[in-house]
């Protein structure tokens, strides 16, 4: 199947600051791309899409200046966590869809001290 | 604050056992289904999938069932191993994918 890599796999920041994630199609290309966020022993919360070349489309009760998200080329989408707080310490997962099916990034662990 | 998000219900079996993993899906337009499987601290992975116009699909160990007409789906995993302890997601595509709870599977020794 495709391959789907994100990174980094964990991070821990002081509050204030800005976390970047990145998630890259390996061995397709893909002009949509998915973000989500899961908590402890929770399910998978979408967070936005993330369209190649435009504007990202954030779910409802996403801030949009807080999650920035960068899709700039074919193979790769960024979410930036500014300004990050303790509240954003969260599992973060991006995916992309290939054909009918998603393929999902291995995760990365963000804490905020 | 209040963490949000379904809570995911559980599921404990014995390893060597079956398990039945439930979801309901929710449009009945929805084509096609696919089952993850997420390890902890790890992103989701591709179990098996089923389009619409079958009720069966078997794959290594997993089967998946599909009944329209209460719109339902189950993934049956046959003598359970440790290594299946994980939480399972179904989801059911139409125009766009949406996500069912999730089940976490706990396999005893």
């Amino acid at each position: 199947g495709a391959v789907v890599s994100q990174h980094p796999s964990r991070v821990i920041c002081k509050s204030g600051t800005s976390v970047k994630i990145e998630c890259r199609s390996l061995d397709f290309q893909a002009t949509t791309m998915f973000w989500y966020r899961q908590f402890p022993k929770k399910s998978l919360m979408l967070m936005a899409t993330s369209n190649e070349g435009s504007k990202a489309t954030y779910e409802q009760g996403v801030e949009k200046d807080k999650f920035l998200i960068n899709h700039a080329s074919l193979t790769l989408s960024t979410l930036t966590v500014t300004s990050a707080h303790p509240e954003d310490s969260s599992f973060y997962i991006c995916s992309a869809r290939v054909q009918e099916k998603l393929f999902f990034g291995s995760g990365t662990q963000l804490s905020v001290l | 604050g209040e963490s949000v998000g379904l809570h995911l219900p559980t599921l404990s079996v014995q390893e060597g056992d079956n398990s039945i993993i439930n979801c309901a899906y929710s449009n009945s337009a929805s084509d096609y289904f696919i089952w993850y499987k997420q390890e902890s601290g790890k992103g989701p992975q591709f179990i098996i999938d089923i389009r619409s116009n079958m009720d069966k699909r078997q794959g290594q160990r997993v089967t998946v069932l599909l009944n329209k007409t209460v719109k339902h789906l189950s993934l049956q995993i046959a003598a359970t191993q440790p290594g299946d302890s994980a939480v399972y997601f179904c989801a059911e595509i139409k125009d766009d994918m949406r996500f069912g709870a999730g089940t976490r599977l706990t396999v005893k020794p």
